[in-house]
């Protein structure tokens, strides 16, 4: 089934590990985005992609990286996990431009002890 | 950023239509008005999308103000499966795309 494909679904981690959360899609879409949020609140974008190669940074960038290689796939990188960073995590993807709607992931609940 | 601003929350009864006010009064002329639904312990959902023109689907309807200063989500018949937080965004040429809080509807029996 064609989607977008978040992993993991859950995962504790202690804080100062490193952690990668992986977002596939197959729809070609060329944007890609991955939010934030967190519990009973809205959703915080974290950084977005155009296109392959390209990255920017949403409102809540600082203590996370992300990486664009192919049109497919878009991780999220903590470098170095805080407890502030307890949150479940969307990934997203659509078609650029202002029509294109988005589809989002399962979510990945990251728990950072 | 664009920005919109939405009621924080709304109460409908059942099988009543609702209408989900949002303003977006910074709006650019490219910029695509979307709403988004997002159930509990889900992932955001598309509901509709539009530019200038109302629009209708299976889901709901958009009413655009000729200014499209504002819009208006509509759900013609309330059901306790519509209860989520509705959030209207505004969707840009240049693909950065900022969540309010949203609205949380909440459906009564």
């Amino acid at each position: 089934i064609a989607g977008i494909t978040q992993a993991p679904t859950s995962q504790i981690l202690a804080a100062g590990r490193r952690m990668t959360l992986r977002c596939t899609q197959d729809m070609r879409h060329n944007a890609m985005y991955w939010y934030r949020q967190d519990l009973g609140l809205g959703l915080r974008l974290i950084h977005y992609s155009n296109t392959a190669g390209t990255t920017g940074k949403g409102e809540v960038p600082d203590g996370y990286s992300v990486s664009r290689a192919n049109t497919d796939d878009f991780p999220l990188t903590l470098a170095s996990a805080v407890p502030s960073q307890t949150s479940v995590y969307f990934c997203a993807s659509s078609l650029a431009g202002g029509n294109g709607e988005l589809f989002f992931g399962e979510g990945s609940r990251l728990t950072v002890l | 950023d664009a920005k919109t601003t939405q009621p924080n929350s709304m109460e409908s009864n059942e099988e009543e239509p609702v209408h989900l006010p949002c303003n977006h009064s910074t709006i650019s002329g490219t910029d695509y008005i979307h709403w988004y639904r997002q159930l509990p312990s889900q992932g955001p959902e598309y509901v509709i999308h539009g530019l200038t023109s109302n629009v209708n689907n299976r889901m709901a309807s958009l009413a655009i103000a000729e200014d499209r200063k504002s819009s208006t989500l509509i759900l013609h018949r309330a059901t306790l499966r519509d209860a989520a937080v509705y959030y209207c965004i505004l969707k840009t040429s240049y693909d950065k795309v900022i969540f309010g809080p949203g609205t949380s509807l909440s459906v009564i029996p």
